[in-house]
This record gives structure tokens, sequence and C-alpha cells, in this order.
């Protein structure tokens, strides 16, 4: 949807499981963003990538893990280390990297019992 | 870092009143200032942006207003619908990354 596709839209695991969340953008925007969404706490950055092959670490990058290696996808990894891993996980691209907009995909709700 | 507070944490308001939230950062470098509307499940999406060389900017219904100088910026909604009743995210830019620091979110409620 708006050009960046998550899947899946919702996701199980056990605890102690690594699990890895798609985002796709068709775009050819060169930056992406992972943001994680909780009740009352609105979005927190965890990690971002400007550039192929090149990326940050946000606010609470503790517990997850990233990957770009093509200029269109950049999947997050939520490792055993993450404490409370549920919650919703929100994709987002720019085609600039200043004072421009950010595209979001619709989200992937990951639980974790 | 940057950090950004939002006021209020909810807002309910009767069909046509106007709505007003605020913001705050802290970071003064930031130069990018959008709000987003996120419904119940879905997205967040891009309703209005300001940049740091305007004081305000309005598209129809909505107004945002800045202050550089107190680093704070607000969101208006005038007549208000029912469906305006969302949950409204605002944030800032601070340098060239183009990542976005968010508020904590208003959740807005519009009585019929």
């Amino acid at each position: 949807d708006g050009g960046i596709t998550q899947s899946p839209k919702y996701l199980f695991r056990k605890e102690g499981q690594n699990v890895t969340l798609s985002c796709e953008q068709n775009l050819n925007h060169d930056a992406m963003y992972w943001y994680r969404q909780d009740p009352g706490q609105g979005l927190r950055l965890i990690y971002y990538s400007q550039i192929v092959n090149d990326f940050q670490k946000g606010d609470i990058a503790e517990g997850y893990s990233v990957s770009r290696e093509k200029k269109e996808s950049f999947p997050l990894t939520v490792t055993s280390a993450q404490k409370n891993p549920t919650a919703f996980y929100l994709c987002a691209s720019t085609g600039g990297f200043a004072r421009s907009p950010l595209h979001f995909g619709n989200g992937t709700r990951l639980t974790v019992t | 870092g940057e950090n950004v507070e939002q006021h209020p944490s909810t807002l309910s308001v009767q069909e046509g009143d106007s709505a007003v939230i605020k913001c705050t950062y802290s970071d003064s470098a930031s130069n990018y200032f959008p709000w987003y509307k996120q419904e119940l499940g879905k997205r967040p999406q891009l309703i209005i942006d300001i940049r740091s060389n305007v004081g305000e900017k309005k598209d129809q219904r909505i107004a945002v207003t800045l202050n550089k100088t107190a680093k704070h910026f607000s969101l208006h909604i005038t007549e208000t619908q029912p469906e305006d009743s969302a949950v409204y995210f605002c944030a800032a830019s601070p340098g060239n990354t183009g990542k976005l620091i968010f508020g904590q979110g208003t959740t807005l409620q519009v009585k019929p």
C-alpha cells in the first residue's frame, strides 16, 4: 500500500525465537526506517538506513537487527534478546534526507508468547 | 537527542467545534514538523507539514503554526467532523538524516 509493503500483517512467535519482518518499497526511495508503536507511547525509532549497505541505530535498537542489501528492501529481525517484542511495527521510507515526509507501510503486529 | 512532547493525550469535542493539539520540541536544529493521522489498526498518514522557514500553513480545515523561538508548534482543526476522530501525532526532524521523532499522540474524539 502506498508503495511500501510489509508482511505479514499478523505474526505470532514463541518466546526465545528470532523473527524477521519484511519491508519492501517500490518508490525508489533511498532512506528507510523502522518504528515500533506501543499504546500511549507514540512511534519510536528502531533503525534507519540512508543508503544501501549502511544503517544506523535509532533510539531503541537493542534486541533488533537490520540489513540493507538492496535499495528496495529493509528487513527487521526481532531477536530473542528483545525483552518486550510484542508491538506494532511500522516501516517507512522517504525520498529525501531532510524535510521530507515519511511514507509508511501498513504495519506488522507481532505477538510473542 | 531530540525530544517531542505532545498535549493533550486525549481530546473530546462536539462536532463543529475546533480542536487544538500542541507540541514542543527540544532540538533547536529541528527544521521540519509533520503531523500524522492514524486510524485504528492502520498506518499513519501525513495530513499537513511545516518547514522551519514558515510560521503558519493552512489546508482547508487544518492549520499548523510554528513558533521557533518558543520551540512549539500546534495543529488546529476547525469545524470538526466525526471522521476526524483518530490518533494524531506530531513529529520533528532534527538535522539532515530524515528521521522523525514523534510525540506521544493525541486521541481525538468528535461527538456527533
